[in-house]
């Protein structure tokens, strides 16, 4: 079955820089895109950006270009995120998703990156 | 961007009634590029219902998505005990793909 298992909690001061894996099992890696999505506290889902598993092409969301890297290692069917540059307002659980025509299929268990002095 | 807005914010129904959630965007959603997702305390979200009406696989049927333009709705015909969560619809038309707020549906 597909399954998308994610990194675990992480806690960074401010400024510092967080890389969170996922990494694809019970499919072809390279068959659908990851989306990357993030859940401050409280309700509200923000999708931060997409990367194609195929051709390593990217599409970030304005708001995260140039503090969000999505890169992905097909030899262990592996996506990472990294945001640089964290701030208070970054703590938030993020999810990566199985990419399905833009909708997201199959989410990961949630990773929480938390800022904190 | 697309600016989502869900009604209501939270829905009090009861076991066995029909639930109408609404989904209105600020500009049109091109290909009817709409999904529904449900979330549950703890829990990832789920997708449910993709390209406006399409149920993802192993959604029952009681979920139904309709749709089109600015205007969509996502309806449980009769509601089970393990339906009461939040929410979210999305549009994933037109970059960046934005939520909705979510509607949280809740036992009367």
């Amino acid at each position: 079955q597909v399954q998308l298992v994610q990194s675990g909690p992480e806690v960074k001061k401010p400024g510092a820089s967080v890389k969170v894996s996922c990494k694809a099992s019970g499919y072809t890696f390279t068959s659908a895109g990851i989306n990357w999505v993030r859940q401050a506290p409280g309700p509200g889902l923000e999708w931060m950006g997409w990367i194609s598993t195929y051709t390593g092409n990217t599409n970030y969301a304005q708001k995260f270009q140039g503090r969000v890297t999505m890169t992905t290692d097909t030899s262990t069917s592996t996506a990472y995120m990294e945001v640089t540059g964290l701030r208070f307002d970054d703590t938030a659980v993020y999810y990566c998703a199985r990419d399905y025509y833009g909708s997201n299929e199959y989410w990961g268990q949630g990773t929480l990156v938390t800022v904190s002095s | 961007e697309i600016v989502l807005t869900q009604s209501p914010g939270t829905l009090s129904l009861s076991p066995g009634e029909r639930a109408t959630l609404s989904c209105r965007a600020s500009q049109s959603v091109s290909s009817s590029y709409l999904a529904w997702y449900q979330q549950k305390p703890g829990q990832a979200p789920r997708l449910l219902i993709y390209g406006a009406s399409r149920r993802a696989t192993g959604i029952p049927d009681r979920f139904s998505g309709s749709g089109s333009g600015t205007d969509f709705t996502l309806s449980i015909s009769r509601l089970e005990p393990e339906d009461f969560a939040v929410y979210y619809c999305q549009q994933y038309g037109s970059s960046p793909y934005t939520f909705g707020q979510g509607t949280k549906l809740e036992i009367k």
